[in-house]
C-alpha cells in the first residue's frame, strides 16, 4: 500500500527555518500537497503541487522535491506557525494518503 | 466563496450507522470532487474517500470497503457519507472537503462522532 512517512516533530526558534520531510516510494511524479492544522480547526492548504503557493499563504512557506522526498520549508519561522502539518498526495488509482503528521514546535 | 457546512454532532451504538451531511454553497457543486477524511483525537488525517457529485460515482479507501457509501443529492447541492457497523475506533472527527487543483482547498467545520454503549 501506498504510505507517506513524515517525523513526528520538529522543532525551531523563532526566526529559524524549519524544514519538514515527507517521503514515500510512489512519490516519484505524483504530486503532493502541504496542509497546516492548528489546534481545534480544519487544514488549510499551505502548499499545492509540490511548489506551488496558494492566494493568501505567505512567502516563508514553500515546498521542494527530490525524487522520493519532499520539503515543506518555513523560513524566519513565528509563533503562530505552530501547528501539525501534514503531506498529501495520490497513486496513480487515484486514492489520497496523508503522512503521518509533524508537529512543529516553535520553542 | 465555497462553504462547507456539516451536519452536527452525534453519538451512536456499537454497531449501529451514522450518516454526516455536508452542505457546499458558493460554487457549482458539480464541479469538484467532495473527499471525505477523519481524524481521531491526537491523531493524524485519514482519508475515506470520494465522491464525484456530477455522476454520483465514489472510490473508497479500502480500509473502508464494505462499510462505508458516499452520496449526493443534487438539488440541495448536499454530499452525505454514511458508515455501518460502528466501533469504539470510530470515534472521530469526520470531515467533507473539496478537491480541487490546489488540492483539498475547501473543508467542512467537522462532525464529531461518538461511538460509546
Amino acid at each position: 500500500s501506498f504510505e507517506l512517512t513524515q517525523p513526528p516533530s520538529v522543532s525551531v526558534s523563532p526566526g529559524q527555518t524549519a524544514r519538514i520531510t515527507c517521503s514515500g516510494d510512489a512519490l516519484s511524479g505524483q504530486f503532493v500537497y502541504w496542509y497546516q492544522q492548528k489546534s481545534g480547526q480544519a487544514p488549510i492548504v499551505v502548499i499545492y503541487k509540490d511548489t506551488k503557493r496558494p492566494p493568501g499563504i505567505l512567502e516563508r512557506f514553500s515546498g521542494s522535491t527530490s525524487g522520493r522526498t519532499v520539503t515543506l520549508t518555513i523560513s524566519g519561522v513565528q509563533a503562530e506557525d505552530e501547528a501539525d502539518y501534514y503531506c498529501h498526495s495520490s497513486d496513480s488509482s487515484g486514492t489520497w494518503v496523508f503522512g503521518g503528521g509533524t508537529k512543529l514546535t516553535v520553542l | 466563496q465555497v462553504q462547507l457546512v456539516q451536519s452536527g454532532a452525534d453519538v451512536k451504538k456499537p454497531g449501529a450507522s451514522v450518516k454526516v451531511s455536508c452542505k457546499t454553497s458558493g460554487d457549482t457543486f458539480s464541479n469538484y470532487e467532495i473527499n471525505w477524511v477523519r481524524q481521531a483525537t491526537g491523531q493524524g488525517l485519514e482519508w475515506m474517500g470520494w465522491m464525484n457529485p456530477n455522476s454520483g460515482n465514489t472510490g473508497y479507501a479500502q480500509k473502508f470497503q464494505g462499510r462505508v457509501t458516499m452520496t449526493r443529492d443534487t438539488p440541495t447541492r448536499t454530499a452525505y457519507m454514511e458508515l455501518r457497523s460502528l466501533r469504539s475506533d470510530d470515534t472521530a472527527v469526520y470531515y467533507c472537503a473539496r478537491s480541487g487543483e490546489m488540492g483539498f482547498d475547501s473543508w467542512g467545520q467537522g462532525t464529531l462522532v461518538t461511538v460509546s454503549s
